[in-house]
């Protein structure tokens, strides 16, 4: 069965980066669109980017980009997403999602990982 | 970047009632959208694709409809599972996707 599991949670520092991991498993990895999408405590979602898996190619949203940074290792089945310069804005928890082939919305979910930005 | 508007932002209802929710976009999107459900502490789950088309598994009390800049997801008869948000989210621009707000239903 298709599975994405995420890396457990982080508490960093204010001008840190943190790196997150999503093992897929139970498809095939390379021929699936990964995107990254983030949700701050009580609010609604916001889609930080995507990557091909196969190729490496992303594309981010315009208000992270200079500070998100998305990779992909075939080799796992895993993809990774590293947030750098983090502010208390950052503070949310940051699920990996898998984009149906036909691009039409976002089939599986990781758990979600929680990352606390505090001084 | 196309903007989504979904309204309302909260609403209350009763078992049994039919929930209309709307989802307005800044431009076209022909039919690239995509309904979420969350229930508190979860991952989202993906409901209907392609404006109109139920995924795999959801129940037949939810349907979608429209195009253009225009999106209704409709819960036929509202069950207790039913009580969360949903969000709605263009896929027109491929690489520069978006969420509407989200609409809370709770119980009334």
């Amino acid at each position: 069965q298709v599975q994405m599991v995420q890396s457990g949670a982080e508490v960093k520092k204010p001008g840190a980066s943190v790196k997150v991991s999503c093992k897929a498993s139970g498809y095939s990895f390379t021929i699936h669109y990964m995107h990254w999408v983030r949700q701050a405590p009580g609010q609604g979602l916001e889609w930080m980017g995507v990557i091909n898996p196969s190729t490496g190619y992303t594309s981010y949203a315009q208000k992270l980009k200079g500070r998100v940074t998305m990779t992909s290792d075939t080799s796992t089945s895993t993809v990774y997403m590293e947030l750098s310069s983090l502010r208390s804005d950052d503070t949310a928890v940051y699920y990996c999602a898998r984009e149906r082939r036909d691009s039409s919305g976002y089939d599986y979910w990781g758990q979600g990982t929680l990352v606390t930005v505090s001084s | 970047d196309i903007q989504l508007t979904q309204s309302p932002s909260f609403l209350s209802a009763s078992v049994g009632d039919r929930v209309t929710i709307t989802c307005r976009a800044s431009q076209g999107i022909s039919t690239y959208l995509a309904w979420y459900q969350q229930k508190p502490g979860k991952a989202p789950k993906l409901l209907i694709y392609a404006a109109s088309t139920l995924q795999s598994g959801v129940p037949s009390r939810f349907s979608g409809s429209g195009s253009g800049t225009e999106f209704t997801l409709t819960i036929s008869s509202l069950q207790p599972e039913d009580f969360a948000t949903y969000y709605c989210q263009q896929l027109h621009s491929n690489l520069l996707l978006t969420f509407g707000g989200g609409t809370k239903v709770e119980i009334k």
